[in-house]
């Protein structure tokens, strides 16, 4: 079982930045998946997460309007992009599987974590 | 608002250490769907704990957690140096949201 990453980006203020989460080694669409992002010397933040079987998402308040998760089941592959971007999106961003099939699926805890992205806002 | 952890708690080799994670009848208070994550500098989060107390397989039998009202903990027993690490708390919210708690960071002295 493995997430795999996009690499490391740099954007302008205002620009857009979109990572994305190949899984492999199980059922794609049978596990939630949760975006995480911990910004420097800071502790993570849960973004949200999105049912890769049906497309469903739901994103935490504050990100509501900025971000997008998105998957494309014929490549086990999931996308979130995050727009209108400031410097205080500067972070690691994080995809992470839950741990079960329990339903429902988004009250398992995240058990297996894609390798990070950094993402770099900066003018 | 995130859940309030201690800043750091320390302790020798063979020591058992105690983490609380606080928060509040919205969300710790009100679920069993607590976790709780150990994290390495440069390292992505590694779940070690869920619904409150349980363990997933591969996972130390020296980690336990447990919960009282508001209040869930994560103990680590017979402490090793491998263990230094920051730890995080999460929980699940009547917002349908998850938070995650402010961290701990574990030193062996």
């Amino acid at each position: 079982v493995q997430l795999v990453q996009s690499g490391a980006e740099v954007k302008k203020p205002g620009a857009s930045v979109k990572v994305s989460c190949k899984a492999s080694g199980y059922t794609f669409s049978d596990y939630y998946l949760h975006w995480v992002r911990q910004a420097p010397g800071q502790g993570p933040e849960w973004m949200g997460w999105i049912n890769p079987h049906s497309g469903g998402t739901n994103y935490a308040l504050r990100f509501q309007g900025l971000v997008t998760m998105t998957r494309d089941t014929s490549i086990s592959t999931a996308y979130m992009e995050v727009s209108r971007l400031t410097s205080d999106d500067t972070a690691v961003y994080y995809c992470a599987r839950a741990s079960d099939t329990t339903f429902p699926g988004y009250l398992c805890a995240m058990g297996v974590w894609g390798q990070g992205t950094t993402v770099i806002v900066s003018s | 608002s995130a859940l309030t952890q201690p800043a750091s708690v320390s302790g020798s080799p063979g020591q058992s250490v105690t983490i609380s994670c606080t928060g509040t009848s919205s969300d710790v208070g009100n679920y069993k769907y607590v976790s709780w994550y150990q994290q390495y500098p440069g390292k992505a989060p590694t779940l070690m704990i869920y619904d409150v107390s349980n363990r997933p397989s591969g996972v130390s039998d020296r980690f336990s957690g447990s919960k009282s009202g508001n209040t869930a903990s994560l103990t680590i027993s017979g402490l090793q140096a491998g263990d230094e690490a920051d730890y995080y708390c999460v929980s699940y919210t009547t917002s349908s949201t998850y938070v995650f708690g402010t961290g701990t960071k574990v030193t062996v002295l």
